[in-house]
């Protein structure tokens, strides 16, 4: 069956210290991933976009990668700060890129 | 800056009425979506609609209809709201090509079906 899976526990991790959230999926193809923010009683917010030809992106200090072999994406975000607290959601192109199909999220706290 | 608007953010409503959730967005975006989420189970896609008064079925339409009779408008109907209903409701555009692009989400709608 197709999959999406991050990692269901919170990760807490001190300030100025680098966060790595995990997205792994099975049985999906995606031409590309993108990552979005969503805080509290709110809707996400689109993060970052990379494509199945990039191993990387950057954007200030978030950094995405994706590993179509290992069929994941790792991101990244250095220095963070206690305003990085959120909920992370990988998001694949799937149904032939008709379709944003979501995870379930990995809830980031970055404590003082 | 994108903005994606929804009617309320919390609402209460009794098991049987018909519940209307209405969404605007401001950037002529052809796309727009459904989306309910529950804890553990994510964002799932109900309907979305690529132009006007075009509207197709995602992953979990039954239970719910849309419509779409102007460009930055969708509607989201709960003909008869039942308590499996209760969830955050999110609703969200893009452009066109592709249906997957970078979608822009409006701030949700809390439904409690009581």
């Amino acid at each position: 069956s197709q999959k999406i899976e991050q990692n269901s526990e919170a990760l807490n991790i001190q300030e100025g210290k680098t966060a790595t959230l995990t997205c792994n999926y099975t049985n999906y193809s995606p031409a590309y991933l993108q990552w979005y923010r969503q805080d509290p009683g709110r809707g996400p917010v689109f993060l970052l976009l990379i494509r199945e030809n990039e191993k990387e992106k950057r954007k200030e200090r978030l950094k995405v990668t994706f590993d179509t072999t290992l069929k994941q994406s790792l991101f990244h975000i250095t220095a963070s700060q206690p305003a990085d607290s959120a909920t992370y959601l990988c998001a694949l192109a799937t149904g032939g890129g008709n379709k944003l199909t979501f995870g379930t999220g990995t809830q980031l706290k970055v404590e003082l | 800056d994108v903005k994606v608007t929804q009617s309320s953010r919390y609402l209460v409503k009794r098991t049987g009425e018909k519940v209307f959730l209405e969404c605007v967005q401001d950037m002529d975006h052809e796309n727009m979506f459904w989306y309910r989420q529950d804890p553990g189970l994510g964002l799932r896609l109900i309907y979305f609609s690529y132009d006007v008064k075009m509207k197709e079925k995602g992953d979990i339409p039954e239970g719910y209809s849309v419509s779409r009779e102007k460009k930055e408008r969708f509607s989201l109907i709960l003909e008869s709201a039942s308590t499996n209903q209760t969830s955050m409701y999110l609703c969200a555009s893009s452009s066109p090509p592709s249906l997957a692009d970078t979608q822009y989400f409006g701030p949700g709608t809390r439904l409690t079906v009581l």
